[in-house]
């Protein structure tokens, strides 16, 4: 089953709004991070949050982590052009892997 | 400390010939992850390794795809007669650990295009 499905699929906002995307997940796992990716590049890792952790905070993210719903949220404050992006959650699952789901398309409007 | 390399960034193939893909890990990381990824789309795990062992094959395709990350040397991906739905980016990751509770490196990824 897929593991880390994001939502929405796709977001517009104005610069300077915020911008909160969510994670879903199906099996229990140990840990749960978000990454992001410019068009045609590669994956950039934000944050990870451990299963026993409620929130996290890295500059102007937030991450939060409700293991009893197995979701996850992730918010850019006071968003800038350069944050557009795709943000995909991955999550491992126990496993030795992670499981990334489809992503969401953001694009931040000057 | 230079990142995870991929090379080449964009291979382009005629359908029957062979794609090899090449990924150094960061210095220190003996850990190896290939994923793939269609356009628009999340990427899909496709194989772990270690040097010179598969861990974790579960989402290689049963034929024409193969792996392997040798005791000397970048680990390859090697796709056997490309098909034009091989065409996608192949992305390669890294980590010093197993990548439960780590955080793994990506590569900018090889870009293959079959014609």
């Amino acid at each position: 089953s897929q593991q880390g499905e994001e939502d929405p699929q796709a977001l517009s906002i104005q610069e300077g709004e915020n911008a909160t995307m969510n994670c879903s997940y199906k099996t229990s796992i140990n840990n749960l991070q978000w990454y992001r990716q410019n068009s045609g590049r590669g994956l950039v890792h934000l944050i990870l949050i451990r299963s026993n952790e409620r929130e996290k905070h890295s500059g102007r993210l937030r991450v939060t982590l409700d293991t009893s719903k197995k979701s996850s949220s992730l918010l850019i404050t006071a968003s800038r052009a350069a944050d557009t992006a795709s943000y995909f959650c991955a999550t491992d699952g126990g496993a030795q892997k992670l499981v990334f789901g489809q992503g969401t398309r953001l694009t931040i409007n000057p | 400390n230079a990142g995870v390399m991929q090379n080449p960034r964009h291979l382009v193939r005629r359908r029957g010939q062979e794609a090899r893909l090449r990924c150094s890990p960061m210095k220190g990381h003996s850990h190896v992850y290939w994923y793939r990824q269609l356009p628009e789309e999340g990427l899909k795990f496709m194989v772990y390794l270690q040097k010179e062992n598969i861990i974790d094959e579960s989402g290689m395709p049963k034929e024409r795809f193969s792996a392997e990350f040798p005791k000397e040397g970048p680990s390859i991906l090697r796709i056997q007669q490309v098909v034009r739905g091989d065409s996608a980016a192949y992305f390669c990751a890294s980590s010093p650990r197993a990548a439960s509770g780590n955080t793994i490196y990506f590569g900018e990824g090889s870009w293959l295009t079959v014609v």
